[in-house]
């Protein structure tokens, strides 16, 4: 099945760092992906919509400056948080669907990255 | 924006016991999508349904789609431990948008 590979898995940095995020896609192409942040015990809420060589669309409320995304090939997303605080810190996961997939096919999940800034 | 609200929020019941998680929204939906997601880890998805009044099995998990396609439940027989975890609904918008909005989300524990 598809593979969607986040990496890294956790990651601790300083307040007023930045961090990068990438979001791959092992075994097949996606022009688009997506990036969710998760608090505990709480569902995911979409931030951006990353689209294969154009410019992301973010939802309301996430700064597009603070949270930069790139989507440089078929395969591969990054999410950059920059100038990261300590309410920043939360779960970030990706996910992608197939460049020819329909609004009903399942998106594929990578398996997060834990973000704590100290 | 969709929303997707889901109930309980919080679930726990012994094993064996059955349950159903219901997905309610004011908005219809191409499909909707079931995952369930473990601690540190993405999503999984469990099924998707299409057609208004479907019915979906999957072992002892029983998804059903609204008749106007604005809702959906889970039901699980006789749980198991293994069952613990977030579950979430998700609806996919009629435009054919690529994104899909996520439920409430709903966590069950099973006790042995």
């Amino acid at each position: 099945g598809a593979v969607v590979s986040q990496h890294p898995s956790w990651v601790i940095c300083k307040s007023g760092t930045s961090v990068k995020i990438e979001c791959r896609s092992l075994d097949f192409q996606a022009t688009t992906m997506f990036w969710y942040r998760q608090f505990p015990k709480q569902s995911l809420m979409l931030m951006a919509t990353s689209n294969e060589g154009s410019k992301a669309t973010y939802e309301q409320g996430v700064e597009k400056d603070k949270f930069l995304i790139n989507h440089a090939s078929l395969t591969l997303s990054t999410l950059t948080v920059t100038s990261a605080h300590p309410e920043d810190s939360s779960f970030y996961i990706c996910s992608a669907r197939g460049a020819h997939s329909l609004g009903n096919s399942p998106l594929h999940f990578g398996n997060g990255t834990r973000l704590t800034v100290t | 924006t969709q929303l997707l609200e889901q109930s309980p929020q919080f679930l726990s019941i012994q094993e064996g016991e059955n349950l159903t998680v219901y997905c309610n929204s004011s908005s219809v939906f191409s499909s909707l999508q079931w995952y369930r997601q473990e601690p540190g880890e993405g999503p999984v998805l469990l099924v998707t349904v299409v057609t208004g009044g479907e019915v979906k099995k999957l072992k002892r998990l029983t998804f059903q789609f609204g008749d106007a396609r604005k809702d959906s439940s889970l039901h699980i027989t006789a749980a198991q431990p293994g069952d613990t975890g977030l579950y979430l609904c998700a609806g996919a918008q009629l435009t054919g948008a690529n994104n899909l909005f996520f439920g409430t989300g709903t966590r069950l524990t099973v006790i042995p």
